[in-house]
């Protein structure tokens, strides 16, 4: 079975402060897509980022980035430089290469205080 | 304009009405989905279609029914509301073929239902 675990239920960091959002996933499929959507305080849910398991090179995006590392069913996400328009609910996803349908976990509050 | 709609965007009903969230894109998707928000628990998977003729039960269809009037149209029953309805219901789309191949998913902006 499929599971996306999302242990931090809640973060808070002040401004500026570094932080990382932990994902563990399990899957028995050997191709697999692993994603990270935000979800500000007005609800939408908006697509940061999407993995494939054969592609472990981590990614940038600005202040944004992303650790992927099978060996330990990880994708980790990292701020810098944390602004308050950070704060979201952060959710971790996984999908199987033949089936579309998104796993989902629990999902990350986070709160940056200014 | 936004690529996904849904309607309502918010709605309050009582035990044992009927009611239909509308979903809508411009998006030129052939897949839907349909998901229910609830605190703690993530998003959960209540029905989902890869074309217009194809409809799939998701992890929680149960009190739910759909119905894929076209493919960029989408549209979510519940036959007979119950209070432990009340959640946020997300339509989603995703491509699988063409230029648009995807595999993430692309949200509307949700309907906040109320159940009384």
């Amino acid at each position: 079975a499929q599971k996306v675990t999302q242990a931090q239920t809640e973060i808070s960091v002040v401004e500026k402060e570094d932080v990382t959002l932990d994902c563990v996933y399990e899957t028995r499929d050997t191709t697999y897509y692993l994603f990270w959507y935000k979800q500000p305080p007005s609800g939408e849910l908006v697509f940061l980022i999407r993995r494939n398991s054969f592609d472990e090179q981590n990614e940038i995006s600005g202040r944004y980035s992303w650790n992927f590392q099978k060996s330990t069913s990880s994708f980790n996400f990292t701020i810098t430089a944390s602004q308050v328009v950070d704060s979201a609910v952060y959710f971790c996803a996984l999908s199987k290469d033949s089936n579309y349908q998104l796993i989902w976990g629990a999902g990350t509050k986070l709160i940056i205080k200014p | 304009d936004a690529d996904v709609t849904q309607t309502p965007r918010n709605r309050i009903t009582k035990t044992g009405k009927r009611i239909m969230l509308e979903c809508s894109q411009t998006k030129g998707h052939d897949r839907m989905y349909w998901y229910r928000q609830d605190p703690g628990l993530g998003l959960r998977l209540i029905y989902y279609s890869f074309d217009v003729k194809d409809i799939n039960k998701g992890e929680i269809s149960d009190g739910y029914s759909v119905s894929r009037q076209a493919q960029a149209k989408f549209s979510l029953s519940l036959e007979s509301a119950i209070p432990n309805q009340t959640a946020l219901y997300f339509c989603a789309t995703s491509a699988s073929r063409g230029t648009d191949l995807s595999y993430e998913q692309y949200f509307g902006p949700g309907t906040r239902l109320t159940v009384t």
